[in-house]
């Protein structure tokens, strides 16, 4: 079963907002995955931030990890359309394992 | 680099017919997983190769389907008979071992199957 969950399931906003998106596991992870899908094409991953890391910025992206809490954050700041498409968090226990996501948040940015 | 390579993109059958999807991944990357995504929901894994070893198949239906990767290299993933409920996106992904990285795993773009 998928262990992640992420919060909200939807989310609607203009262009040149931030977009926050969470997620929460259930299990002890190694890394977790933030990854981009548009319109039902291939994963395209954004940024993987470790258990022993607390933060991690990648351009407009920035991901936080509460491993006492399990869980994780994904902000998107000054979004733009081409932002449109939904993001799914995916945590492994050990590098190389299987990543177990969750359902997906669609963010959609109106211009 | 180039990607994961998937074919076909699209594929439509009828119940009970039999279906192939390929896959193959980035040059050098050890391990290949099959997901399978249901509409609306996030990937789920069907199979995990190392090399051409099966390191996690405890989601795959093993009644109906079946994966193998000879010569540790490309791989096919075989639905026999397809049930309506197979309609999904069949995504292959890859990566290399853990003293290559960590980095993220490298998708394909899937192949969309619809059963009818």
């Amino acid at each position: 079963s998928q262990q992640g969950e992420e919060d909200p399931q939807a989310l609607s906003i203009q262009e040149g907002e931030n977009a926050t998106m969470n997620c929460s596991y259930k299990t002890s992870i190694n890394n977790l995955q933030w990854y981009r899908q548009n319109s039902g094409r291939g994963l395209v991953h954004l940024i993987l931030i470790r258990s022993n890391e607390r933060e991690k910025h990648s351009g407009r992206l920035r991901v936080t990890l509460d491993t006492s809490k399990k869980s994780s954050s994904l902000l998107i700041t000054a979004s733009r359309a081409a932002d449109t498409a939904s993001y799914f968090c995916a945590t492994t226990r050990e590098y190389g394992n299987k990543l177990v996501f969750g359902a997906g948040t669609i963010l959609r940015v109106k211009s | 680099e180039a990607g994961v390579a998937q074919s076909p993109r699209y594929k439509i059958i009828e119940k009970r017919q039999s279906v192939a999807f390929w896959c193959n991944p980035i040059s050098g990357h050890a391990t290949l997983y099959w997901y399978q995504q249901i509409l609306g929901q996030g990937p789920k894994l069907l199979i995990q190769f190392q090399n051409n070893g099966v390191v996690d198949d405890s989601q795959l239906p093993k009644d109906r389907f079946s994966a193998e990767r000879l010569k540790g290299v490309d791989s096919t993933l075989k639905i026999q008979p397809a049930k309506l409920e197979d309609s999904a996106v069949y995504l292959c992904a890859s990566s290399p071992l853990q003293r290559q990285g960590p980095i993220g795993y490298t998708f394909g773009s899937g192949t969309r199957l619809t059963v009818v």
